[in-house]
Parts: structure tokens; C-alpha cells; sequence
């Protein structure tokens, strides 16, 4: 299994509403990734999870909150959030770090498409 | 820190002609460089990189980039595009070591008229 998956692929909520979007891999990967990218721009970095522990937190409001309950899963639970919010979230995992230079490349899912009224 | 542009917004090319995609970064340490493809409505899908070694790198679908160091630019090209090239191609830079944090460029859409 060489694949991140993401659900759901998309998401309608209001601004008093709580939802929670799920990412999950089987690659073994020790590190995940939020990414939210809005329509026409490249994707920016949320928060990235390594061996389960937040490792950053790229200055995310705090109507998101991240959750890693376990190597392969990453959550990410809304609430209260502004329609300026509305964007397509991705999720990425990787091998995670060896020490050392060595890189691992980045796998992304698919992507759950978030509009908030 | 480290930087990615994409100086071209929008790349219009007729079906089987060639067509290049610029890139150009910034880093104050050694980088990885990698090129993503985002068709409407979906994920991003890793189209190749550049980590170290030959500085000419290709895909399986005939794309090739070229890393220049002494340019600092990382171009994207092919030879003759197709129909389904239609997509939102991203440069994109990672440091190494650490978290790899990947920053992507503004992304140029390429446009394939038939």
C-alpha cells in the first residue's frame, strides 16, 4: 500500500459546526503532514507530526486542531471556522528522519475540499 | 531560509509542441528541488527531483529538469506536450535534515491547445 488517503473528499460546514477531517497510511511513514492550499495558490504547511508528537505548528489558529492518535492516522478537528477558511486540505506522510542528510519524499493524498458557510 | 519562484503564471502551448516551465530559488544551504504536478481537483503527485548526482533529471512521462546551480534555477521542460499535460505544475525546494518543510512556488498552470 503506497498511498495516503483522505476522507472525506469533500466537506460542507457551517461556522458553528465541529467536523473533523481524517488522513490515514500504511507505509509505515513516522512523519504527517497539514497542508491547506487555497484555489489559484501552492500549498502551505499547517502542522507536521513526527513519531506521533507535534513538531510544528506553522502559527494555525486555533479553530484547527491537529491529532495524531497513532502512526498511521492524522486528524485534523474544526471548529468555528470563517468562510475565508474554505480551502483544499491535503495531507503528506514520510518515511521520517534517519539522521543525517538523507531526504524521504513526501507522499500526498488526495485531499479533502473544504467550504465553510 | 528558502525560496521558490515561479515567474510565469500561465503557459499556453499548442498539442506537440515543446514547452518549458521556469524555476528559479533561493537557499542560504544545500536544498533538494522537486517539481509537482496538481491536475483540477486533486492531490499533488511528485513528477521528479533532484536530490544530488546528475544534474539532469527525467520522469516517466517525458518531462526533464535541469538543476543549475550557478543559476540557482531548476527549469522544467518537455519536448512535446500532450492534451493531458493540462495542470498546475509546482517547484518546490526542502532543506535536509530536520522536518524537510517543503516550500512550493506560486505554480504555473500549463494550458495544451489542441
Amino acid at each position: 500500500d503506497t498511498e495516503v488517503t483522505q476522507t472525506p473528499k469533500h466537506l460542507v460546514m457551517g461556522m458553528t459546526n465541529k467536523k473533523s477531517l481524517k488522513c490515514e497510511q500504511h507505509m509505515g511513514h513516522r512523519a504527517m503532514y497539514w497542508y491547506k492550499q487555497k484555489a489559484k495558490k501552492p500549498p502551505e504547511l499547517m502542522f507536521v507530526y513526527s513519531y506521533e508528537k507535534l513538531s510544528i505548528n506553522e502559527s494555525v489558529p486555533s479553530r484547527f486542531s491537529p491529532e495524531c492518535p497513532n502512526s498511521s492516522l492524522l486528524n485534523l478537528h474544526l471548529h468555528a471556522l470563517q468562510p475565508e477558511d474554505s480551502a483544499l486540505y491535503l495531507c503528506a506522510s514520510r518515511q521520517g528522519s534517519s539522521g543525517g542528510n538523507s531526504y524521504n519524499e513526501q507522499f500526498f493524498g488526495p485531499g479533502t475540499r473544504l467550504t465553510v458557510l | 531560509a528558502q525560496s521558490v519562484t515561479q515567474l510565469d503564471s500561465q503557459v499556453p502551448v499548442f498539442e506537440e509542441a515543446p514547452v518549458e516551465l521556469r524555476c528559479n530559488y533561493s537557499s542560504s544551504v544545500s536544498v533538494y528541488l522537486f517539481w509537482y504536478v496538481q491536475y483540477p481537483n486533486q492531490g499533488l503527485q511528485l513528477l521528479l527531483k533532484y536530490l544530488s548526482g546528475s544534474t539532469l533529471v527525467e520522469s516517466i512521462n517525458g518531462f526533464e529538469a535541469e538543476f543549475n546551480k550557478s543559476q540557482t534555477s531548476f527549469h522544467l521542460r518537455k519536448p512535446s506536450v500532450h492534451i493531458s499535460d493540462t495542470a498546475e505544475y509546482f517547484c518546490a525546494v526542502s532543506g535536509s535534515g530536520g522536518y524537510q518543510k517543503v516550500t512550493f512556488g506560486t505554480g504555473t498552470k500549463l494550458q495544451v491547445i489542441p
